[in-house]
């Protein structure tokens, strides 16, 4: 399956509140992305992390990556309503050598104003 | 950030036509551009890599002679959905990778999506 596995499938939180996705995926990974969709529109790439690194920070976005577990999160702080989206973890594979970007199942978070 | 643009953004054909989609890089060149399909709530499935100047490599299970891809320079890709019939219809997006830009080859830039309903 070209699909990792996230959880929560779908998340409700109240304007202010932190949101926190998981993904898993299957096999060595040369970095892992995430990325946010807005209903019925294109991706926009949020922070990639490599897999020579644990955590990685950019504005109210904070990744972390345990290859141990072939596992990482995505937690956004201090969520705003303008954060209500679908959200993708995707792999880039050491096998594919062209990098080809492999998406999890997804999140939808939906903050409450 | 690089810019992809994709046309048209919807489209609406009857069974057994064929429908071509273009997605192209703005502001950069892209040696390499994707195709993914996404079924409503749905993850993105990568279709099919496309190499400017040469052939597409398929994912598996994807028919090559049903979605004909054609990546003739480094600005532009066409994906075409020949007879199209209404299991065809889904969300497709296409993205490009920058080689030169500050995103490197890691980062692909996505397009907004075509969205295809075949009645």
């Amino acid at each position: 399956s070209q699909q990792g596995e996230e959880d929560p499938q779908a998340l409700s939180i109240q304007e202010g509140e932190n949101a926190t996705m998981n993904c898993s995926y299957k096999t060595s990974i040369n970095n892992l992305q995430w990325y946010r969709q807005n209903s019925g529109r294109g991706l926009v790439h949020l922070i990639l992390i490599r897999s020579n690194e644990r955590e990685k920070h950019s504005g109210r976005l904070r990744v972390t990556l345990d290859t141990s577990k072939k596992s990482s999160s995505l937690l956004i702080t201090a969520s705003r309503a303008a954060d209500t989206a679908s959200y993708f973890c995707a792999t880039a594979r050491i096998e594919t050598g062209a990098n080809n970007l492999f998406f999890g199942t997804g999140t939808r978070l939906t903050v409450i104003p | 950030g690089a810019v992809v643009s994709q046309h048209p953004s919807w489209v609406i054909c009857k069974s057994g036509t064929s429908v071509k989609i273009e997605c192209r890089s703005l502001d950069f060149q892209a040696t390499t551009m994707f195709w993914y399909r996404q079924f409503p709530k749905q993850s993105l499935m990568l279709m099919a890599t496309s190499n400017e100047g040469s052939k597409a490599t398929y994912e598996q299970g994807v028919e090559k002679d049903k979605f004909l891809i054609n990546h003739a320079s480094l600005t532009l890709s066409t994906l075409t959905v020949t007879s199209a019939h209404p299991e065809d219809s889904s969300f497709y997006i296409c993205s490009a990778r920058d080689f030169v830009g500050t995103g490197g080859r890691e980062t692909q830039y996505f397009g907004p999506g075509t969205r295809l309903l075949v009645l």
